[in-house]
């Protein structure tokens, strides 16, 4: 069975710091990856998506940036972060060629002071 | 561009009560629609995924409905239960820059009182 993990699962960082957030998934091959960022009492943002290894699209103008260096690995980074950063991180992954459902981690939340 | 609206943002309700969750999207030309459930703190649970070419789909005590033309669905809701209490969210999905992509509602935060 497929699993995704998200790691660390909480965050504290102070403004003006790097961030590397790191989402791995098991027990598939060539997922569609995803990078959502849920801020407090609202919807969900996608933030970034990837087809393949290396491939990456950029949803919104942002602080962050995504890369993928491996088939089931996707990194989401920061080089100097805003207080705007804060939130809820959540990484998702779908088949990319199969059944249209995502499936998502259990997310990171970032607190940025 | 898609814009997808929950309504109620809250809602409170005693046990053993049905109830419907609603969910509207501006542009019909959707994919699939998808309820997902939030427990706080946590990520997404995949409820129910309707096809662009399906009326509805019923899990156990959940029934989803699309109706693609007026741009709404509903999430109903039988016999709820304290466990059922979260916030649910509606997702609708489409093929947008040759890639699959799920546009949220800002959730319905359900609570079921005991």
């Amino acid at each position: 069975s497929q699993t995704i993990h998200q790691w660390p699962a909480t965050l504290v960082q102070p403004v003006g710091s790097p961030l590397s957030l790191e989402c791995t998934v098991e027990g598939t091959s060539n997922p569609n990856l995803y990078w959502y960022r849920q801020a407090a009492g609202r919807g969900l943002q996608l933030l970034f998506y990837s087809v393949g290894i290396g491939q990456i699209s950029s949803e919104v103008p942002q602080n962050l940036s995504a890369s993928r260096p491996q088939d089931r690995q996707f990194i989401l980074s920061s080089k100097k972060l805003l207080l705007s950063d804060s939130g809820f991180y959540l990484c998702a992954w779908r088949n990319s060629g199969g059944a249209d459902t995502q499936y998502f981690g259990p997310g990171t939340r970032l607190t940025v002071l | 561009k898609q814009e997808v609206t929950q309504i109620p943002a809250a809602l409170s309700v005693p046990e053993g009560e049905n109830l419907v969750l609603n969910c509207s999207f501006t542009d019909s030309a959707i994919y699939n629609l998808q309820w997902f459930r939030q427990d706080p703190g946590k990520g997404l649970t995949s409820l129910l995924l309707i096809q662009s070419s399906q009326r509805e789909q019923t899990s156990g005590r959940l029934n989803a409905s699309l109706d693609k033309s007026s741009g709404r669905s509903t999430l109903y809701i039988a016999a709820s239960q304290p466990g059922d209490s979260a916030t649910y969210l509606c997702a609708v999905g489409g093929w947008m820059d040759s890639s699959y992509k799920l546009i949220f509602g800002s959730g319905t935060r359900l609570l079921v009182r005991p």
